[in-house]
């Protein structure tokens, strides 16, 4: 199974700023997901990052608050805009090798002040 | 789009007995059902999964049916043990496409 690596672990940021999250992988994936996870809660799709392409966007979702690239079959960045403290989350990352099964990154702890 | 829902939210067993969590979807045209298991602090892992061509996957301790006509599928743990404890999501999903959760069932093993 692929191995996937985020960075940073863990940030505290202030309202009003912006946070880039990378996602690694150590192999080529298919497809590449970003979810965001509040403490307690199930994971919810954010959107599908298409390499070479637009991210596609899950409903209540947008391109300006989460921009999202995907330059190779490797790699890719989720982006959380102008941050409020309702955005303090846990972000993952997942990547699916093929026949569906996706494997998870440890996630970023994201809290806004 | 997918619903699934998921059941209980939470279940608790002593050390040796077996635990079932059960989760329903609405899309008939879902065809990939996987569960992860969520320890604190941790990454989902998967666990085990099943596809829609079949109606049982056993992997040891832990097994998955499946039920099309019904759309439901469990997930079936024996003789669990301690190191069980964690919360578990169940997914369903259609040709090579996003998942859709079920809201997790914690589970708590007494030992």
């Amino acid at each position: 199974s692929a191995v996937i690596s985020q960075k940073p672990s863990r940030d505290i940021c202030q309202r009003g700023t912006s946070l880039t999250i990378q996602c690694q992988v150590d192999s080529q994936v298919t497809m590449m997901f970003w979810y965001r996870q509040q403490p307690g809660q199930s994971l919810t799709l954010i959107a599908t990052a298409n390499q070479g392409s637009e991210a596609t966007y899950e409903s209540g979702f947008v391109i300006d608050k989460f921009p999202i690239s995907r330059p190779n079959l490797t790699f890719s960045t989720l982006t959380v805009s102008n941050m409020s403290p309702e955005d303090s989350s846990i972000y993952l990352c997942s990547g699916e090798q093929g026949y569906n099964e996706q494997f998870f990154g440890p996630g970023t702890r994201l809290t806004v002040l | 789009g997918e619903n699934v829902e998921q059941h209980p939210s939470t279940l608790s067993v002593q050390e040796g007995d077996s635990a079932v969590i059960k989760c329903t979807y609405s899309d008939s045209a879902s065809n990939y059902f996987p569960w992860y298991k969520q320890e604190l602090g941790k990454r989902p892992q998967l666990i085990i999964d099943i596809r829609s061509n079949v109606g049982e996957k056993k992997d040891q301790r832990i097994a998955v049916t499946l039920n099309k006509t019904a759309k439901h599928f469990s997930l079936h743990i024996t003789e669990t043990q301690p190191e069980d404890s964690a919360v578990y999501f169940c997914a369903a999903s259609k040709d090579f496409n996003k998942f859709y959760f079920g809201s997790g069932t914690k589970l708590n093993v007494k030992p």
